[in-house]
């Protein structure tokens, strides 16, 4: 049974950098089957797609957080990260990593429980 | 950017009955649409993927359905643990999501 779990400070400070890690277990994040993803969900609020990576190093992110956003991979730790640049208040969320299916479902299928940012002085 | 419109945005129902949950794209995304459930303080959970297939594991009183612009999502007698918040969400042009039906008793 896959698991994800994300990690990474919960505090922020404006104008900086953010950055998780998604640690996968019980599979590995070099099978071609799966696209990494990461989503996030504001305060009380829907969701929003960050972007998503391939085993091969290739990316996919949302335009409107395009040029803000890096997703990186690290197969010998069994990990995927992500970067986010500039933050300000807008960017405190719920932060999920997540799979999605490329050769099934093409949908999320296993999330892990997901960490709160908060961007705050 | 697709955009994706949920409604109601809460639906008060009893346990036993039927919830019937729409999702609208403001254009076509063929049948690339899935859906998820998300209870407090946990994550969604995949239920419906491409409009109609049911996801490992979801009961059969889930189902979807729709295509083009217009999807539904329907429970067909509502349990207890059903009482959660339903997200649409395409495939079609990137990723996107609904804004959410909340189903409340």
């Amino acid at each position: 049974q896959v698991q994800l779990q994300e990690s990474g400070p919960g505090l922020v400070k404006p104008s900086q950098t953010l950055s998780l890690t998604c640690t996968v277990s019980g599979g590995s994040i070099s099978s071609g089957n799966y696209y990494w993803s990461w989503i996030r969900q504001h305060p009380g609020k829907g969701l929003e797609w960050i972007g998503y990576i391939y085993y091969s190093g290739s990316t996919y992110y949302n335009p409107s957080l395009r040029g803000l956003v890096t997703i990186s991979l690290d197969p010998s730790k069994n990990q995927f990260s992500l970067k986010l640049t500039s933050v300000t208040a807008a960017d405190t969320a719920v932060y999920y990593c997540a799979r999605v299916d490329r050769d099934v479902s093409r949908a999320l299928d296993c999330w892990g429980q997901g960490t709160l940012v908060t961007v705050s002085s | 950017e697709v955009v994706l419109t949920q409604s109601p945005a809460t639906l008060s129902l009893s346990p036993g009955e039927r919830a019937t949950l729409s999702c609208r794209a403001s254009q076509s995304v063929s049948y690339y649409l899935a859906w998820y459930q998300q209870k407090p303080g946990q994550a969604p959970r995949l239920l419906i993927y491409d409009a109609s297939n049911r996801a490992t594991g979801i009961p059969a009183r889930f189902s979807g359905s729709g295509s083009g612009t217009d999807f539904t999502l329907t429970i067909s007698s509502l349990e207890p643990d059903d009482f959660a918040v339903y997200y649409c969400q395409q495939r079609s042009n990137w990723l996107t999501f609904g804004g959410g039906t909340k189903v409340e008793i």
